[in-house]
């Protein structure tokens, strides 16, 4: 596609609750990555995929916390048991990866905005 | 560890005047550095970059930076602010173009009639 897909948009989960959000980047591009973007700051870094493997999850805050790419282009981030601490905004990136990287900066989406009650 | 500081939580202009939002970086070498802009219920849209070329770097809506290696820091300028280019500003580093990219706190930026 011409730009970086998430989706839901707006997620309202109720605190306990799984959910399950998803990134679709732009065709060929090769690295993705989920920052997690708390209100008032600047994005956090959560995890790292080069097509399917899943370099860097050092970013991730808790074991609550699952992303996958299985076949190298739609990635999902999955919380589980959700808590209140865990309102955000998650944000993807997607970028050519490699070498070409930092030529070209990272194409966000416009985020899922999650609210847990 | 990379890290980012931005001088100023909040900036108003008057339309017109001036911008200038502070961005300093620690790293041990020169980095590849970033200006994104946020505007509200948007994702992060790329400004401009710094990849070890020119030290002045020129970016979309009139928004340029310089890279000063003695001072470690990539500010962004423009001389004459719009009401348009109210919106989050965030600088970011990246030690390598394999690693992950560093986001700085932001700056919000008002610009005032």
């Amino acid at each position: 596609g011409a730009g970086v897909s998430q989706s839901p948009r707006y997620k309202v989960a109720k605190r306990g609750q799984d959910v399950a959000l998803r990134c679709d980047p732009i065709s060929g591009h090769v690295s993705l990555f989920w920052y997690q973007q708390a209100l008032g700051q600047g994005p956090e870094f959560l995890t790292y995929f080069q097509n399917e493997a899943q370099l860097d999850k050092s970013g991730l805050p808790s074991d609550r916390f699952f992303a996958e790419r299985p076949e190298g282009s739609v990635s999902t981030l999955k919380i589980q048991r959700t808590q209140q601490e865990d309102s955000a905004v998650y944000l993807c990136a997607s970028s050519l990866g490699g070498s070409q990287g930092a030529n070209y900066g990272y194409t966000f989406g416009s985020g899922t905005r999650l609210t847990v009650v | 560890a990379q890290s980012v500081t931005q001088l100023g939580s909040h900036v108003s202009v008057s339309e017109g005047a001036l911008v200038l939002l502070r961005c300093n970086y620690s790293s041990s070498v020169p980095p590849y550095l970033f200006w994104y802009v946020q505007y509200p219920n948007q994702g992060l849209q790329l400004l401009l970059k710094y990849t070890s070329a020119a030290t002045l770097v020129k970016g979309i809506n009139g928004f340029e930076a310089e890279f000063k290696k003695s001072e470690t820091s990539f500010h962004l300028t423009k001389p004459s602010a719009h009401m348009s280019d109210a919106a989050e500003y965030f600088c970011a580093v990246q030690k390598t173009s394999y690693d992950k990219v560093i986001f700085g706190p932001g700056t919000s930026l008002s610009v005032i009639p």
